[in-house]
């Protein structure tokens, strides 16, 4: 159980392009999801935070207009990278929390390697 | 906000030694402290995951220990093995909301 996919795992877009991602929780709901990205040999850095039915609470330093984020059910939330620039690629990361469990953990999905050219 | 410092960055062992990665963090308002072990190109996977209710936790070769009055907790990998090789980030969070991660540390393991 609780198990989060990602799609797609990998994609390579152009300069200027948009890319949207999704992230869904496939046996449990998830009221909140939240969206990381890495860069390579670094740690998970938090970008936002997506809530079911309501807007995404942005990290310092993260711009709402370029990464937008949409949590339109309990088991989906899409992150779209408008405009990408080579400085965007990155290993994108979403995790959610089961709304109906006691536990704290946050349940990752497998990851969405940007490759901007 | 939370602030998580992780040490140290790299760390190589013998296989069948020890392994220890300390972590501090800086809001007492923290009550979840999970490990992660994170493999090239994948995602995080938890391996142990602690409470600001308990001092320690141990799940055979891994165990975490918490000291909530100094702020910093801890992860212990005995007997270490070549599969045991890989980042390793702690994290800490309030009541299950947004987890904030250490630097994380490359664990290398030579057989």
């Amino acid at each position: 159980g609780a198990v989060v996919s990602q799609h797609p795992s990998w994609v390579i877009c152009k300069s200027g392009t948009s890319v949207k991602i999704e992230c869904r929780s496939l046996d449990f709901q998830a009221t909140t999801m939240f969206w990381y990205r890495q860069f390579p040999k670094q740690s998970l850095m938090l970008m936002a935070t997506s809530n079911e039915g309501s807007k995404a609470t942005y990290e310092q330093g993260v711009e709402k207009d370029k990464f937008l984020i949409n949590h339109a059910s309990l088991t989906l939330s899409t992150l779209t990278v408008t405009s990408a620039h080579p400085e965007d690629s990155s290993f994108y990361i979403c995790s959610a929390r089961d709304r109906a469990g006691s536990s704290y953990e946050q349940y990752f999905g497998p990851g969405t390697r940007l490759t901007v050219t | 906000g939370e602030n998580v410092e992780q040490h140290p960055s790299t760390l190589s062992v013998q296989e069948g030694d020890s392994a220890v990665i300390k972590c501090t963090y800086s809001d007492s308002a923290s009550n979840y402290f999970p490990w992660y072990k994170q493999e090239l190109g994948k995602r995080p996977q938890l391996i142990i995951d602690i409470r600001s209710n308990v001092g320690e936790k141990k799940d055979q070769r891994i165990a975490v220990t918490l000291n909530k009055t100094a702020k910093h907790f801890s992860l212990h990998i005995t007997e270490t093995q070549p599969e045991d090789s890989a980042v390793y980030f702690c994290a800490a969070s309030n009541a299950g909301n947004m987890l904030t991660f250490g630097g994380g540390t490359r664990l290398m393991v030579k057989p």
